[in-house]
């Protein structure tokens, strides 16, 4: 069966520092991979969209990358600040009919001042 | 711009009772889902829809029904409530055919049947 893997421990990071998630999956062939920030108690909140035949993508302080070999994305914030303490997911989409999004269980961000 | 609009945000049900989640977007995105959210774990697909007239099944389906009438709106209804159905529901909406399948969330509603 489809199965999408984050970290289930939480990360602690110092600020200024660079934080990496992970997010694998198996049985799956997604068309597009794309991340989202949770906050405690609020529904979430799209990020950042990497496609299958695109390596890396970028905003602001994000960066994305995704191979489809390894069936890994990796998720990177630099220069973190304590604002961006959150929960972060992975999702999955795949071609063929009604889009459905798969989501991961997500990997919690602790970033200290 | 409301978004992804939840109602209610919290409600306690009593087992065997009824009640339905409603869920309406300003956004005039043709797909729609539910999903459910337990302590620790990922968000499941209950239902979606990809416009109006037409709902389609998730992961986690069973206990649950969803109508579109309208594009707007896009309810979830509980039958006969079960504490297995303790969860945060989260409705989302999208527009695909207009690109990437970003999904628009809202606010949750926490239900807790006792």
């Amino acid at each position: 069966s489809q199965k999408i893997e984050q970290n289930s421990e939480a990360l602690n990071i110092q600020e200024g520092k660079t934080a990496t998630l992970t997010c694998n999956y198996t049985n799956y062939s997604p068309a597009y991979l794309q991340w989202y920030r949770q906050d405690p108690g609020r529904g979430p909140v799209f990020l950042l969209l990497i496609r299958e035949n695109e390596k890396e993508k970028r905003k602001e302080r994000l960066k994305v990358t995704f191979d489809t070999t390894l069936k890994q994305s990796l998720f990177h914030i630099t220069a973190s600040q304590p604002a961006d303490s959150a929960t972060y997911l992975c999702a999955l989409d795949a071609l063929g009919g009604g889009f459905k999004t798969i989501f991961g269980a997500g990997t919690r961000l602790f970033v200290k001042a | 711009n409301a978004g992804v609009t939840q109602t209610p945000k919290f409600r306690i049900l009593k087992i065997g009772q009824s009640m339905t989640l409603q869920c309406t977007q300003d956004m005039n995105h043709n797909y729609m889902y539910w999903y459910r959210q337990d302590p620790g774990m990922g968000l499941k697909l209950i239902y979606y829809s990809v416009g109006a007239g037409i709902t389609d099944k998730g992961e986690v389906p069973n206990g649950y029904n969803v109508s579109r009438s309208t594009t707007e709106d896009f309810p979830l209804r509980l039958e006969l409530a079960a504490p297995s159905q303790t969860s945060v529901y989260f409705c989302a909406s999208s527009y695909p055919d207009r690109g990437p399948p970003e999904a628009f969330f809202g606010q949750g509603t926490r239900l807790t049947v006792v």
